[in-house]
């Protein structure tokens, strides 16, 4: 079946515009975690959604940041008024509960010019 | 606050030479998963583990968890250019929920 898709796969944007970032993960994964990775870095927490619960935000580096999931299906993050330190790539993941394997989408890579 | 660290952060060997990273926390962990990510890609799940002193192996790849269960390593026996990536262990938050931790990730480069 399809892997984890996100959208679009590069995007240069202008400081202080908004930008949005989707993620579609695989069909039946409850869980979804977005990832921001600057170059040469791990992998910083951002959110994570786990069926209908409260999302744990604690990962977001600022109110600029959000993000929404309808369901257990795609999810949006969006940056307003983009700085040039959001510049990295965004990587979104899901897995089918709980421990279970993650699977991760190619990301997307922002530049903030 | 739980943390996975990971060393060395970075390696760099000759093709044919062994290595060893680890992944290490003061907090126990009813499993750690290791993934590797390559460039311009998302990480790729190599191994979980979870019994406490458990060994699997994977080709040239040998995983172990610490017996206290709050440490892991990753044995590469003739390193391969092929390896080159960046290792990352994670594991199964103490919290309530679920989350996954990740640790900063080795980076290898293996030297043809």
């Amino acid at each position: 079946g399809a892997g984890v898709s996100q959208s679009p796969s590069n995007k240069v944007t202008e400081k202080g515009k908004d930008v949005e970032l989707r993620c579609d993960p695989i069909s039946g994964h409850t869980a979804l975690y977005w990832y921001r990775q600057r170059l040469g870095q791990g992998l910083e927490f951002l959110i994570y959604f786990q069926g209908n619960s409260a999302p744990d935000k604690s990962g977001l580096p600022s109110d600029r940041f959000s993000a929404e999931r309808t369901g257990e299906s795609v999810s949006t993050l969006t940056i307003q008024r983009t700085q040039q330190e959001d510049s990295a790539v965004y990587l979104c993941a899901s897995s089918f509960y709980r421990y279970n394997e993650q699977f991760f989408g190619p990301g997307t890579r922002l530049t903030v010019l | 606050t739980q943390l996975l660290e990971q060393s060395p952060q970075f390696l760099s060997i000759q093709e044919g030479e062994n290595l060893t990273v680890y992944c290490n926390s003061s907090s126990v962990f009813s499993s750690l998963q290791w993934y590797r990510q390559e460039p311009g890609e998302g990480p790729v799940l190599l191994v979980t583990v979870v019994t406490g002193g458990e060994v699997k192996k994977l080709k040239r790849l040998t995983f172990q968890f610490g017996d206290a269960r709050k440490d892991s390593s990753l044995h590469i026996t003739a390193a391969q250019p092929g390896d080159t990536g960046l290792y990352l262990c994670a594991g199964p938050s103490l919290n309530r929920d679920d989350k996954i931790i990740f640790g900063k990730g080795t980076r290898l480069h293996i030297l043809p």
